[in-house]
C-alpha cells in the first residue's frame, strides 16, 4: 500500500516553455501533498505544500508564479514549471502522507532538463 | 542558521556487521525525526519515524535513537547485507507537527560482500 506515482519520469524542454508534472496517490487519498526539488549531491528541498481544494503554501524563496501547483482532487496534484530556464533543471519529487500519518511516501521523481 | 548534518563520506562496511549513521541538527526543535533510504535516481523510501519523547525505535534490522538534548539521531543497520547499500537520509519536521520536512544530504552506505 501507500504508492505514489509521478508522470513523466523525465522530460526535456526548451527554455521559455512550461512543463507540467503530475503526482498521484494510487491507493489512498491525500488532502496534502508535498513538492520537493533535489539538485545533484544536494539534499531534498521542500518547495511547497499542496492542499486539496485550496491554495498551495510555498516555502521561503520559492516563486509561486513560477511553480504553479494545483491539487484538484484527493489523489492528484500537479506542478507546472512556467517559463522554464536551464537553472530549473533538477529532480522534482512529490510525496504524500496517508490519513493522519507523518510517514511520507514519495513518488519516483521527475528529471527535468531545460535546454 | 538551521543545519542538518550527515557524514559526507561513504561508509564502507563488511557484510554482517552493523552500520551506524549519525544525524546532527542545530536550531531546530522537531516533534519527530525520520529516516529514509534513497537509491540513485529514485524517490526516498520511508524507514522509521521517532518522536521527540521516544529514545529508541526498532524495525526488523533497523534501530534509531533520538537524543533531543544532544540534538542527534543515530541510525543502525544490524547484520548488514549488500542489498542495504544505498544513501540514507535524515529528515526532521521543522514546522512542529505540520509534516514539513527538512532533509540532510544523506550518508551513503556500501556493504561489501
Amino acid at each position: 500500500g501507500a504508492v505514489v506515482s509521478q508522470h513523466p519520469s523525465w522530460v526535456i524542454c526548451k527554455s521559455g516553455t512550461s512543463v507540467k508534472i503530475e503526482c498521484r496517490s494510487l491507493d489512498f487519498q491525500a488532502t496534502t501533498m508535498f513538492w520537493y526539488r533535489q539538485f545533484p549531491k544536494q539534499s531534498l528541498m521542500l518547495m511547497a505544500t499542496s492542499n486539496e481544494g485550496s491554495k498551495a503554501t510555498y516555502e521561503q524563496g520559492v516563486e509561486k508564479d513560477k511553480f504553479l501547483i494545483n491539487h484538484a482532487s484527493l489523489t492528484l496534484s500537479t506542478l507546472t514549471v512556467t517559463s522554464a530556464h536551464p537553472e530549473d533543471s533538477s529532480f522534482y519529487i512529490c510525496s504524500a502522507a496517508p490519513g493522519h500519518s507523518y510517514e511520507q511516501y514519495f513518488g519516483p521523481g521527475t528529471r527535468l532538463t531545460v535546454t | 542558521s538551521q543545519k542538518i548534518e550527515q557524514n559526507s563520506e561513504a561508509l564502507n562496511i563488511q557484510e554482517g556487521k552493523t552500520a551506524t549513521l549519525t544525524c546532527n541538527y542545530t536550531n531546530y526543535s522537531p516533534a519527530y525525526l525520520q529516516w529514509y533510504r534513497q537509491d540513485p535516481g529514485r524517490g526516498p523510501v520511508f524507514l522509521l519515524l521517532i518522536r521527540e519523547n521516544e529514545k529508541e525505535k526498532r524495525k526488523e534490522r533497523l534501530k534509531v535513537t533520538f537524543d533531543t538534548t544532544l540534538k542527534q539521531s543515530l541510525f543502525h543497520i544490524t547484520a548488514s547485507q549488500p542489498a542495504d547499500s544505498a544513501t540514507y537520509l535524515c529528515a526532521l519536521d521543522f514546522s512542529y507537527g505540520n509534516n514539513r520536512l527538512a532533509f540532510g544530504k544523506g550518508n551513503q552506505v556500501v556493504v561489501i560482500p
